[in-house]
């Protein structure tokens, strides 16, 4: 059985900081890995999508990458806003069987 | 293109009571998820769907929970009866075929038992 594991609980940093938050997964035959944002009370929006046989994916000032090989996927998000507040949730996908690690629950203070 | 839709978005009721909650996928999405989100947790899967097809329902607590996806599109779940413990999000997801394909999640459920 796929477990998700995703390092930090929990992180707070100023504004303007760049930052990683890591992801970590036992097996390696997936189809692709998902990043989520969740904001309080609300649903989950997908932020990017690495299929397997890619190493990453950008999306404005996010970068995901995935290293099959070590069980490991990171977000980097550049120049960290007030706004990217939010619990990221780290998604793998092994045929059609997702399963989730419990977030990174980030604060970037003004 | 509308996304995955729920309702309620909220529901209170009292345990022993009946809920139910709806679903309606992204128009062409084959497979559809239901998960179960506890606070401060990442979301658990409860059931999976292939067309009307449930091919993964192994942590669907069968004695009080329900599912059904009538014409492979719409589905609904059922707890019957409701227990505080089920106080939690319920989110219903779809996806496409293959490994480009993402789930997209439905803003789910918040149920509350008292």
């Amino acid at each position: 059985k796929q477990e998700v594991t995703q390092i930090p609980a929990a992180l707070s940093v100023p504004e303007g900081e760049n930052l990683v938050l890591n992801c970590s997964f036992t097996d390696s035959a997936i189809y692709n890995l998902q990043w989520f944002r969740q904001d309080p009370g609300k649903g989950l929006t997908s932020l990017l999508l690495i299929q397997s046989s890619q190493r990453e994916q950008t999306s404005g000032r996010l970068n995901a990458s995935l290293d099959k090989s070590s069980g490991r996927s990171t977000l980097y998000i550049a120049a960290s806003q007030p706004g990217d507040s939010a619990t990221y949730l780290c998604a793998v996908n092994n045929n059609n069987d997702m399963r989730f690690g419990a977030g990174t629950r980030l604060t970037v203070k003004p | 293109e509308a996304g995955v839709v729920q309702s309620p978005r909220y529901k209170i009721i009292e345990k022993k009571q009946p809920v139910a909650f709806w679903c309606n996928p992204i128009s062409g999405h084959n497979t559809l998820y239901w998960y179960r989100q506890n606070l401060g947790q990442g979301p658990e899967l409860l059931i999976r769907y292939e067309n009307e097809e449930a091919v993964d329902d192994s942590q669907l607590p069968k004695d009080r929970f329900s599912a059904e996806r009538l014409k492979g599109v719409d589905s609904t779940l059922k707890i019957q009866p409701a227990e505080l413990g089920d106080s939690a999000v319920y989110l219903c997801a779809s996806s496409g075929r293959g490994e480009e394909y993402g789930y997209t999640f439905g803003s789910g459920t918040r149920l509350t038992v008292v």
